[in-house]
């Protein structure tokens, strides 16, 4: 079966653009997460889905950042007028439901680079 | 708030020899999980062992096993007869019971010498 996918794999954006980035998460999982890993770092969590809903978006780093999810599947993430300090993977995890002892399986990532 | 810990930030182990990597956290709740999970080269990370904080006894997963001392919030790994498809990120991970966040931590470079 296919698992979490994400695109592009790699992004090369200029400084002010706007950026995309998809989260394919595996089929029926009810649960979907977004994370930032910068070189050298461990993983920044930034938003969590259950369904459509986002009960807490707090950890996005600006307004600049936001991210939906449509019809309980795929996810989007979008930056805004980028930055130099948004260059960084950003991995998609997804999981069958919310519960904490759940497993999450994340995809390939997508590697940011703002220039 | 809480907090997750490597302070090893580079480990290296002889093929086939065993090899601990350490973690600490730092909470004030009683009820949480814990995770280590695995990153290679190809930036796919893997669940490689998970812990309930309610249980005492430690899990192992094959050539995987973990030392959770509750009270010093401490959660190592141990990797058993260490292979070559063992190099990797390994972080650890706190979940809450009430919280959804997961707090990962820097993670430990892991090198395998054949």
């Amino acid at each position: 079966g296919a698992g979490v996918s994400q695109s592009p794999s790699n992004k090369v954006t200029e400084k002010g653009k706007d950026v995309e980035l998809r989260c394919d998460p595996i089929s029926g999982h009810t649960a979907l997460y977004w994370y930032r890993q910068s070189l050298g770092q461990g993983l920044e969590f930034l938003i969590y889905f259950q369904g459509n809903s986002a009960p807490d978006k707090s950890g996005l780093p600006s307004d600049r950042f936001s991210a939906e999810r449509t019809g309980g599947s795929v996810s989007t993430l979008t930056i805004q007028r980028t930055q130099q300090e948004d260059s960084a993977v950003y991995l998609c995890a997804s999981s069958p439901t919310y519960y904490s002892y759940n497993e999450q399986f994340f995809g390939p990532g997508t590697r940011l680079t703002v220039l | 708030a809480q907090t997750v810990t490597q302070s090893q930030p580079e480990m290296s182990v002889q093929e086939a020899e065993t090899v601990t990597l350490s973690c600490t956290y730092d909470t004030s709740e009683s009820d949480y999980y814990l995770f280590w999970y695995k990153q290679p080269p190809s930036r796919q990370m893997i669940l490689v062992i998970r812990q309930e904080a309610y249980k005492q006894q430690n899990a192992t997963e094959n050539r995987f096993s973990v030392n959770f001392q509750k009270a010093a919030k401490s959660f190592s790994l141990k990797i058993s007869d260490s292979q070559l498809g063992d190099a990797a990120m390994y972080f650890c991970a706190y979940r809450s019971e009430r919280d959804d966040k997961i707090i990962f931590g820097k993670g430990t470079r892991l090198h395998i010498l054949p």
